[in-house]
């Protein structure tokens, strides 16, 4: 089936150090998803955006809807241990089909 | 527990053999979906309900797959005449309404399905 084009696939990152990761379409979405996934479990939603342009926050967490529709960006600050985990993007097409797309995947390890 | 549960947690068989995954979404919670999760990969939509019904099977890979909900309930999925490319988690996820807008999809922790 299809899937997002996400990256970075894979970070490598220090403690505290910022995160930025990506999200790109082919097709429009009218809402885009934020998930993580730690092992053995099933995806958490972080964030959830409906609007072009938006612009949301969830703690250290920001995320963006592309202009575009085509697009968004995570941003996580001042990384700790407990961020470690795979990040999914998710688009949703149409209102009404529940249905979700997701992305690759961009696993973040903290490098001690 | 209030999340989605699902069983077997982990599923070994051999190639050829149907098998017969279980979902129990949260209670009160009308829609249910499945996913397909292969390794290192994002998760793939197979199927969706909205009560015992399902709007959208577009997902499902073959006619080796299908699935049914009862009761507004719980769901399985029956994989026939399983083959090595099948291996891969398998994750339910329910949420409370349908449509308009996104509503929430809370997972559960997935069935690793292992044919050999």
């Amino acid at each position: 089936g299809q899937q997002l084009n996400q990256s970075p696939q894979s970070m490598f990152i220090q403690e505290g150090e910022d995160v930025s990761m990506n999200c790109t379409s082919s097709s429009i979405f009218n809402t885009w998803l934020w998930y993580k996934q730690d092992p053995g479990e099933g995806p958490v939603l972080l964030i959830a955006l409906y609007k072009a342009g938006e612009l949301t926050s969830n703690g250290r967490l920001t995320a963006q809807f592309g202009i575009t529709r085509k697009d968004s960006f995570l941003n996580i600050s001042a990384s700790i241990p407990s961020d470690v985990g795979i990040y999914f993007c998710a688009g949703q097409l149409n209102f009404g089909n529940e249905k979700l797309t997701f992305g690759t995947g961009t696993r973040l390890t903290i490098i001690p | 527990g209030a999340g989605v549960s699902q069983s077997p947690s982990n599923k070994v068989t051999e190639k050829g053999k149907d098998v017969e995954l279980r979902c129990d979404p949260i209670s009160g919670h009308t829609a249910l979906y499945w996913y397909r999760q292969r390794l290192g990969q994002g998760l793939e939509f197979l199927i969706y309900f909205q009560g015992n019904s399902a709007p959208d099977k577009s997902g499902l890979p073959s006619d080796r797959f299908s699935a049914e909900r009862t009761g507004e309930s719980v769901s399985t999925l029956t994989i026939q005449r399983t083959q090595q490319e099948d291996s891969a988690v398998y994750l339910c996820a329910s949420s409370l309404v349908f449509g308009v807008n996104y509503n929430e999809q809370f997972f559960g922790p997935g069935t690793r399905l292992t044919v050999l």
